[in-house]
């Protein structure tokens, strides 16, 4: 399987600051097709998951433009620029390259 | 509406077997590959097996190969997940997830979960 290294584990920020997330796969996400099926998730407390970036750095339909995407190969980036109530939750990595993986996880939380 | 609604679960001893169900309802059940996903407590989470939409193919992660089996009745619109040899790793949180082929999200709906205790 496809190992998914994702850090920080938590973070702890002030409304309106800017914060990234990493992702680093044990192999390339680069498919045979030529896409990298790297998402991003986020699950706010009690629901369930939801998509918030597509391969790679392309926004789900309603996710504002403070989300971004970036990266190839086997690093990627999520970056939430001016943090709000509502970006609060666990986010995930997850890769569709090679069946599918999760990162562990990274909780973001109020300062 | 796409609703998906588990069962099954429960505690159980390690070393036993235990097998979940899926109902499906508001869309064409026949028509979608589905996913069994799970999360340990307090944990993040962890896509454990695929089946196609006419069980044509079946995937699992190496976690659960060999122990767990994914199946389907598309007459009653259920997805099943067979559960053997049970190990304390396996306490979770079990969600079936279905996509959503126009926007190629993978796990577009979940259901509500059912969980597993595997304790002695």
């Amino acid at each position: 399987d496809v190992v998914m290294t994702q850090t920080p584990p938590s973070l702890s920020v002030a409304i309106g600051q800017s914060v990234s997330i990493s992702c680093k796969s044990s192999q390339s996400l680069v498919a045979s097709d030529k896409n990298t099926y790297l998402n991003w998730l986020l699950q706010s407390p009690g629901r369930s998951p939801k998509r918030l970036i597509y391969q790679v750095s392309k926004l789900d339909s309603g996710v504002p433009d403070r989300f971004s995407g970036s990266g190839s190969e086997k690093d990627f980036t999520l970056k939430i620029s001016r943090v709000e109530a509502e970006d609060l939750g666990v986010y995930y990595c997850l890769q569709g390259t090679h069946l599918y993986t999760f990162g562990a996880g990274t909780k973001l939380e109020l300062k | 509406e796409v609703q998906l609604v588990e069962s099954g679960g429960g505690l159980v001893k390690p070393g036993s077997s235990l097998k979940l169900s899926c109902v499906a309802s508001g869309f064409t059940f026949s028509s979608y590959g589905m996913h069994w996903i799970r999360q340990a407590p307090k944990k993040g989470l962890e896509w454990i097996a695929l089946i196609y939409y006419d069980s044509s193919n079946k995937y699992y992660a190496d976690s659960v190969k060999g122990r767990f089996t994914i199946s389907r009745d598309n007459s009653k619109n259920t997805l099943y997940l067979e559960m053997n040899s049970l190990r304390s790793e396996d306490t979770a949180m079990y969600y079936c997830a279905k996509p959503d082929i126009t926007t190629d999200n993978w796990f577009a709906y979940w259901g509500q979960g059912t969980l597993v205790t595997v304790s002695s």
